[in-house]
């Protein structure tokens, strides 16, 4: 069956740490991996995407590393802070176009200052 | 990016009676809606994939008859919640892709609306 996994539901990290959060899927072949943050009672924003023929992106302190043979990508905050506390999403798109992406549970992550 | 808007941003209803979401593009035509359900603290449960100007696609095990999902122009689309029951409350969020001439590959979401039926 297909599935992804965020295998940490909740991460603490001290603050100016680099945060890193994993997304695990199975039995998907994904054109592209998206991540998003969501804030409590808020809909997810969107943060950075990769394609599947890209190995890393960054943008300011973020930066998505994606695996295809390992099927993973992580998601790193360098110097967090604690405006960085939410809920990180992972999200696949097997297709380009408008088909809806497939949500990972999250990962809920608090920056201590 | 883009902006995509939903209303009412919470809603309290009586069992038994209904409620309308919308949910509005402002600044891209979004040819493509999507509707999720989030419960705490688990992941977006797609319900239904809205395109313009046609039937809403619905997900397994979503009762298309309680959930109407209208998507009337390329910036608006609705989703109603009819005869609600207290096992219907719950975030609702839509979101948005694609876009005529101007291609979205990531998707942008609504604030999302916290629903409690009582």
């Amino acid at each position: 069956s297909q599935k992804i996994e965020q295998n940490s539901e909740a991460l603490n990290i001290q603050e100016g740490k680099t945060a890193t959060l994993t997304c695990n899927y199975t039995n998907y072949s994904p054109a592209y991996l998206q991540w998003y943050r969501q804030d409590p009672g808020r809909g997810p924003v969107f943060l950075l995407l990769i394609r599947e023929n890209e190995k890393e992106k960054r943008k300011e302190r973020l930066k998505v590393t994606f695996d295809t043979t390992l099927k993973q990508s992580l998601f790193h905050i360098t110097a967090s802070q604690p405006a960085d506390s939410a809920t990180y999403l992972c999200a696949l798109d097997e297709r380009t176009g408008n088909t809806p992406l497939v949500f990972g549970k999250g990962t809920r992550l608090s920056v201590i200052a | 990016g883009a902006v995509v808007s939903q209303h009412p941003s919470r809603v309290i209803c009586k069992s038994g009676t209904s409620v309308k979401i919308e949910c509005r593009s402002l600044d891209f035509q979004a040819t493509t809606m999507f509707w999720y359900r989030q419960f705490p603290k688990q992941s977006l449960m797609l319900m239904a994939t809205s395109n313009e100007g046609s039937k809403a696609t619905y997900e397994q095990g979503v009762e298309k008859d309680k959930f109407l999902i209208n998507h009337a122009s390329l910036t608006l689309s609705t989703l109603t919640v009819t005869s609600a029951h207290p096992e219907d409350s719950s975030f609702y969020i839509c979101s948005a892709r694609g876009g005529s001439g101007r291609k979205y590959t990531e998707a942008f979401f609504g604030q999302g609306t916290r629903l409690t039926v009582v």
